[in-house]
């Protein structure tokens, strides 16, 4: 268990509403992750966070910002959600466990958020 | 051109045979490879890391890597009706990111 949980686990907004969804590991990672996933489109990376305040674009951030004032939370917003913006999100968190299993840097997921903007 | 590549299937084999699934990708100085396996409604779950050339076993899965083709591969041996899952390819070209395919579906039969 990576220690990570998403909130909400669903949430069924109105199109042009601002919605955050929150991501918090309990483990003290530095990096953590946005993505969305759709049909056809597979994972796609939104936003990314290698530290307090320090985040960068992904391949889809259009529409989204983030923001991460402590380690253990990063959160996404869409800061007027539009129906293109119906999906599921996952936070990951990368890991490095240990090296001399043959292991290297991971990703880890949480459980999703369903959005639905109608 | 997408960074990792798979066919989305479906993927259908009876249970008890060898399920093999593909992943391309484009970045050649990718160092680190991923499978995951994620069922329906459920969040991807790591089961294979690869990171040099060749075979790596775990159990009834192999990851095969070929570098110079750009090419990995999922192996599962005696494929069970609980594997039934979308299988993601996932690379890892540099520090800070990773790459996702769309995903295999792979259906074993009973």
């Amino acid at each position: 268990d990576a220690g990570i949980t998403q909130s909400p686990r669903h949430k069924v907004t109105e199109t042009g509403t601002p919605v955050t969804l929150r991501c918090h590991q309990t483990e003290n990672h530095r990096y953590m992750y946005w993505y969305r996933q759709d049909p056809g489109h597979g994972l796609r990376l939104i936003h990314y966070s290698y530290g307090v305040k320090d985040t960068d674009k992904g391949e889809v951030s259009d529409g989204y910002s983030v923001s991460r004032s402590k380690t253990e939370d990063f959160l996404l917003t869409l800061e007027s959600a539009t129906s293109s913006q119906t999906s599921v999100y996952f936070c990951a968190i990368r890991v490095t466990p240990d090296r001399g299993k043959g292991r290297g840097t991971e990703a880890f997921f949480g459980q999703g958020t369903r959005l639905t903007v109608v | 051109q997408k960074e990792v590549e798979q066919n989305s299937g479906p993927l259908s084999v009876p249970e008890g045979a060898i399920a093999s699934l593909n992943c391309t990708y484009s970045d050649r100085g990718s160092q680190s490879f991923f499978w995951y396996r994620q069922y329906s409604g459920k969040s991807p779950e790591l089961i294979m890391s690869i990171y040099s050339n060749g075979d790596k076993e775990d159990g009834r899965f192999t990851a095969q890597l070929n570098k110079a083709s750009q090419y990995v591969s999922l192996l599962i041996r005696d494929s069970q009706p609980s594997d039934s899952a979308t299988y993601l390819c996932a690379v890892r070209p540099n520090f800070n990111k990773f790459y996702f395919g769309s995903g295999t579906k792979l259906n074993v039969k009973p």
